[in-house]
């Protein structure tokens, strides 16, 4: 089974809609994170949280919230979904690790793609 | 001014040669530094990460560091049609910060 998983996989919905885009990771990790990507823009990071109290907005939070239920659960949602946030969307978890290991590498899900009619 | 710079590209070199791929940062105190690769429409799959001055070698990629310079590369030797994808470097400035990645560069391996 896949240690980061993303539900759902594809949404197709329309303007004015509320979506939630949810974020499971069986690694243990504390750390999660919601990118989006859009061609030719690379990786914009939405919104990070290093422990389950622990909420950051990124470079582009406006229009989006999120919510960590557990250290496992990440979920990232569209209050009023507009056409511009129409990409692809990826969580990532990271541990900081220890020692050598003190590397923060991130993993990440397989990515939602969401179109925004 | 962006923390990770890297060339967009396309870059393309033909099957077999080594393809170089270059990323400066601007964050002297960062500490580990990521390569990834991705496949179009697919996530972002770590390749390797170093932190230290020099090279570090797994299989066919070498990723270089020089923290004088501010500057990683990931060498990829014999490179194949399936290296194409886009080919992502990520820095970790360290302690509680958040890694921060480049925009990528398009890696195409000609036949």
């Amino acid at each position: 089974d896949a240690d980061v998983t993303q539900t759902p996989r594809n949404r197709i919905t329309k303007t004015g809609k509320r979506i939630m885009l949810e974020c499971s990771q069986t690694k243990g990790h504390d750390r999660m994170y919601w990118y989006r990507q859009d061609p030719g823009l690379g990786l914009r990071l939405i919104y990070y949280s290093f422990d389950v109290k622990d909420i950051n907005k990124g470079e582009i939070s406006d229009g989006y919230s999120v919510s960590r239920q557990a250290q496992a659960k990440f979920s990232l949602s569209l209050e009023s979904a507009i056409p511009n946030q129409t990409a692809l969307y990826f969580c990532a978890t990271s541990d900081l690790g220890t020692g050598a290991s003190r590397s923060d590498t991130q993993y990440f899900g397989p990515g939602t793609r969401l179109t925004v009619l | 001014q962006k923390e990770v710079e890297q060339n967009s590209g396309p870059l393309s070199v033909p099957e077999g040669a080594i393809a170089s791929l270059n990323c400066t940062y601007s964050d002297r105190g960062s500490q580990s530094f990521f390569w990834y690769r991705q496949y179009s429409g697919k996530s972002p799959e770590l390749i390797m990460f170093i932190y230290s001055n020099g090279d570090k070698e797994d299989g066919r990629f070498t990723a270089q560091l020089n923290k004088a310079s501010q500057y990683v590369s990931l060498l990829i030797r014999d490179s194949q049609p399936s290296d194409s994808a886009t080919y992502l470097c990520a820095v970790n400035p360290g302690g509680y910060q958040k890694v921060t990645f480049g925009i990528g560069t398009k890696l195409q391996v000609i036949p």
